[in-house]
């Protein structure tokens, strides 16, 4: 099992559609989890960290079950301007010397 | 602020050269990170700092080397340039371990 797994998509929505993205992710003992958006050729910026009790930010929702070792990302109201690849990524240890990238899922959100 | 700033943007390179890859951040953050991001494929990190003086390897430190002589650079050097090392490579600084890391421009590099 790949330590941090990804559909790589791509997914192709319309504006206005909700659309969820999954990750799961070997290591039972990971400390932390978040979700990264990269634009085409752009370097990774920080979407929104992933809580056990799930959180949300705005359009955007993130939930985390470790006992199943799966992080899922939800976007309401898909925008043209979300159209992005996804990284889920995870945290093995304390020192974050040990951030682990899954490869990405791309949306494509079309008018 | 100017965050993490990565030079060159772009390069080109012979099989055999030399070169080394700039990173500085003005956020005064211990964490230092460098990335490669091959075509289709996660991020890997290649070596990492946590504080002046301090470098350790990551997972694909071969033919990479680095060193931290100050909080703000982190230089990536790369000895004996190979195809295989074609490849974007980002810098990657973190206030402490936990927080996200913010990621530079990236530099494209071509070995031929």
């Amino acid at each position: 099992r790949k330590e941090v797994e990804q559909d790589p998509g791509p997914f192709n929505v319309p504006e206005g559609a909700t659309v969820a993205f999954n990750c799961t992710y070997s290591n039972s003992a990971s400390q932390s989890f978040f979700w990264y958006r990269q634009d085409c050729r752009k370097e990774p910026k920080l979407l929104m960290s992933v809580y056990s009790s799930g959180n949300e930010d705005g359009r955007f929702t993130a939930q985390l079950n470790r006992a199943s070792q799966y992080i899922s990302l939800l976007i309401r109201d898909s925008k043209l301007s979300d159209s992005a690849t996804y990284l889920c990524v995870v945290n093995k240890n304390q020192a974050g010397t040990a951030l682990i990238f899954g490869k990405g899922t791309t949306l494509s959100v079309s008018s | 602020n100017a965050g993490v700033t990565q030079t060159p943007k772009f390069r080109i390179l012979k099989i055999g050269q030399s070169m080394t890859l700039q990173c500085a951040q003005d956020m005064n953050h211990n964490y230092m990170y460098w990335y490669r991001q091959d075509p289709g494929m996660g991020l890997k990190l290649i070596y990492y700092s946590v504080g002046a003086g301090i470098t350790d390897k990551g997972e694909v430190p071969n033919g990479y080397n680095v060193s931290r002589s100050t909080t703000e650079d982190f230089p990536l050097r790369l000895e004996l340039a190979a195809p295989s090392q074609t490849s974007v490579y980002f810098c990657a600084s973190t206030g402490t371990s936990r927080q996200q890391q913010y990621f530079g421009p990236g530099t494209r590099l071509t070995v031929t």
